[in-house]
């Protein structure tokens, strides 16, 4: 019964290579996001879905390309990539509910890029 | 532009101390402020939240406490048990973007038996 699961766990894969990690929420939610979190531990948001629709773009090079499918689907596909794309990437999932804006986090795919 | 900032990256307690753990934030219009675990290996996981008309909020051995005046948030564990090591993250939900969290740089706690 996980609540928001990731796959693959690990990626370990060479530069210039392409790559999809994806996300699932069982938890009903409607907006969805993708986290990147480098070696010293920063969390910073990168993408949001809200109902399938892009809300939040941070300054994220443009070869990585968010998807939703559906509100359950977040997936995250990274073209050409880079050593500095080595990071743990979090997926996440939230419902405005009674003034609380708490964020359900996935266990991580951590991407290695040599 | 927002940033939220923590006053000490490691915090070393022993078993059954009390712990506190500071967060400063600087966008004055954030609405909204939460707290998160980290464990090795882990996602984030939520702790306690506050909104910004509170000063004082109390959980099951954890209390949140908002200073608007200094823009300070900090973080009270009672008792602290090794189960407590982890990362810790403030955020805050600025006054700008959808549902938006800004996370602070952490702060690792470690719990000594």
């Amino acid at each position: 019964d996980t609540a928001v699961s990731q796959t693959p766990k690990y990626l370990v894969t060479q530069m210039g290579n392409d790559k999809s990690i994806k996300c699932e929420q069982n938890l009903g939610h409607d907006t969805m996001y993708w986290y990147k979190q480098d070696s010293k531990k920063f969390l910073k948001i990168m993408f949001s879905y809200n109902n399938k629709e892009l809300i939040i773009n941070e300054t994220v090079p443009n070869r990585f390309s968010p998807k939703s499918p559906d509100k359950a689907h977040l997936n995250l596909h990274i073209n050409s990539l880079e050593l500095g794309d080595s990071a743990v990437y979090f997926c996440a999932s939230s419902r405005v509910s009674a003034g609380s804006y708490e964020q359900y986090f996935g266990p991580g795919t951590r991407l290695t890029v040599t | 532009g927002e940033s939220v900032g923590l006053h000490l990256p490691t915090l070393s307690v022993q078993e059954g101390d009390n712990s506190i753990i500071n967060c400063a934030y600087s966008n004055s219009a954030s609405d909204y402020f939460i707290w998160y675990k980290q464990e090795s290996g882990k996602g984030p996981q939520f702790i306690i939240d506050i909104r910004s008309n509170m000063d004082k909020r109390q959980g099951q051995r954890v209390t949140v406490l908002l200073n608007k005046t200094v823009k300070h948030l900090s973080l009270q564990i009672a008792a602290t048990q090794p189960g407590d090591s982890a990362v810790y993250f403030c955020a805050e939900k600025g006054d700008t973007g959808f549902q938006k969290l800004v996370f602070g740089t952490g702060t690792r706690l470690l719990v000594s038996p």
